[in-house]
């Protein structure tokens, strides 16, 4: 199972773009890459998912460079509503088993 | 309905107790999960189940029991736990489908202590 490696946390200001990077240097040739969301006493909240390239929705943007050892969550112009904890993964499509990483604990400030 | 209920959302219990912990979807998904999570910790993965049917024990300890009556309904029975079972117990639910993976709905958790 590939792991994952993010910062243990950042700071941002409202209106910000933030960009967290996960690395994932072993990741398979069938793994996808999933961000998820968690406030304090809450279960996780799916932000977005991608395989390569970029995906976007109406939340967030998921860079990821052809060689897929490294992705990018970009979140546009964060709000306060926006500190959380955010969790980078790769999936093991075999049975659904996903390994949570460390997690990047997001603060932002007014 | 895009919602995964957790019951109960607090339990207290003490060592020698028999609690059981319920979880509960109506989105049709065939695989449904247990993790637990210790406060400023990433959620960690205990039992998966899919098509009702245990798929995924990650060597978790006999006091846990897990059960799947239906496709909705996802039980955690406990039994004879330690104090550092104390945490939060998160639900999740996903669809099935072989070579990719789905996103998983989580409920709220259960949040258990144990005295």
């Amino acid at each position: 199972l590939a792991k994952t490696t993010q910062p243990i946390s950042m700071d941002s200001y409202e209106g910000q773009e933030v960009n967290i990077t996960c690395s994932h240097n072993n990741i398979a040739t069938n793994d996808y890459i999933t961000w998820y969301q968690q406030f304090p006493s809450q279960g996780p909240r799916f932000i977005i998912q991608g395989y390569k390239t970029k995906v976007t929705n109406e939340v967030a943007s998921l860079f990821i460079p052809a060689d897929r050892k490294s992705s990018t969550l970009s979140l546009p112009r964060v709000s306060l509503s926006d500190t959380a904890v955010y969790y980078c993964l790769v999936g093991d499509p075999n049975g659904g088993k996903l390994i949570f990483g460390q997690g990047t604990e997001l603060s932002v400030k007014p | 309905d895009t919602e995964v209920t957790q019951t109960p959302k607090h339990l207290v219990m003490g060592m020698t107790n028999k609690k059981s912990l319920k979880c509960e979807q109506h989105m049709g998904h065939r695989a449904m999960y247990w993790y637990k999570q210790k406060a400023k910790k990433p959620p960690e993965l205990m039992f998966v189940y899919s098509y009702e049917k245990l798929s995924i024990n990650e060597s978790v300890p006999s006091r846990f029991s897990p059960e799947c009556p239906n496709s909705s309904l996802l039980n955690l029975h406990l039994h004879a736990l330690q104090p550092e079972d104390s945490a939060l117990y998160l639900c999740a639910s996903s669809q099935v489908v072989s070579g990719t993976v789905y996103e998983q709905y989580f409920g709220p958790g259960t949040r258990l202590t144990v005295t």
